[in-house]
């Protein structure tokens, strides 16, 4: 399994651009990088997925480099309602012992 | 279209007591799986199952049994509870091609005392 690394808080204001970095240098071939975003009191909730280059969907984009040893979450012009824990995991599609680490608690301010 | 639904939302429990959390998706998944998250810490894996009738361990397995014998349903059994067994456990579900993650119940908060 890769091994990620992800910082352990960050702080941000109401709109600006948030990125998130997850290193994963032993990254395997099949390996899929995945966000989560949990909120106090309720599960983890999936943001976006990608296996390389960048992704982009209604939510957040992901930018992962071509070596595909880190990757970054962009959330574009955050909301207070933003403050959550996000989780950086790297797994195959169908791999089933996927590991959340402690994640990123994101506080966004007004 | 509820998603993933878990009973009860909160418990406590004496220790040595017996109780069996219950999870149901609508969703027709075939993959289920437990977790527990401690205070600040991330989610661990207990169990999870890649059908009906089928179950392996995950991370933390120990003082934990699983069943699933509907496919829509996944239970967590906790035999004689423990109060390193406090703890928010999360259910969750996903299709065999993972394209958009997991998705997971509201959590079940127990405290064993």
């Amino acid at each position: 399994l890769a091994k990620t690394t992800q910082p352990i808080s960050m702080d941000s204001y109401e709109g600006q651009e948030v990125n998130i970095t997850c290193s994963h240098n032993n990254i395997a071939t099949n390996d899929y990088i995945t966000w989560y975003q949990q909120f106090p009191s309720q599960g983890p909730r999936f943001i976006i997925q990608g296996y390389k280059t960048k992704v982009t969907n209604e939510v957040a984009s992901l930018f992962i480099p071509a070596d595909r040893k880190s990757s970054t979450l962009s959330l574009p012009r955050v909301s207070l309602s933003d403050t959550a824990v996000y989780y950086c995991l790297v797994g195959t599609i169908n791999n089933n012992d996927m590991r959340f680490g402690a994640g990123t608690r994101l506080t966004v301010k007004p | 279209n509820a998603g993933v639904t878990q009973t009860p939302k909160f418990r406590v429990l004496k220790t040595g007591q017996s109780m069996t959390l219950l999870c149901a998706q609508d969703m027709n998944h075939e993959y289920m799986y437990w977790y527990r998250q401690d205070p600040g810490m991330g989610l661990r894996l207990i169990h999870y199952s890649v059908g009906e009738g089928t179950t392996a361990k995950g991370e933390v397995p120990d003082g934990y049994n699983v069943s699933r014998l509907k496919k829509q349903n996944f239970l967590l059994g906790l035999e004689s509870a423990a109060p390193s067994q406090t703890s928010v456990y999360f259910c969750a579900s996903s299709p065999v091609a993972r394209l958009y993650g997991y998705t997971f119940g509201s959590g079940t908060r127990l405290t064993v005392v």
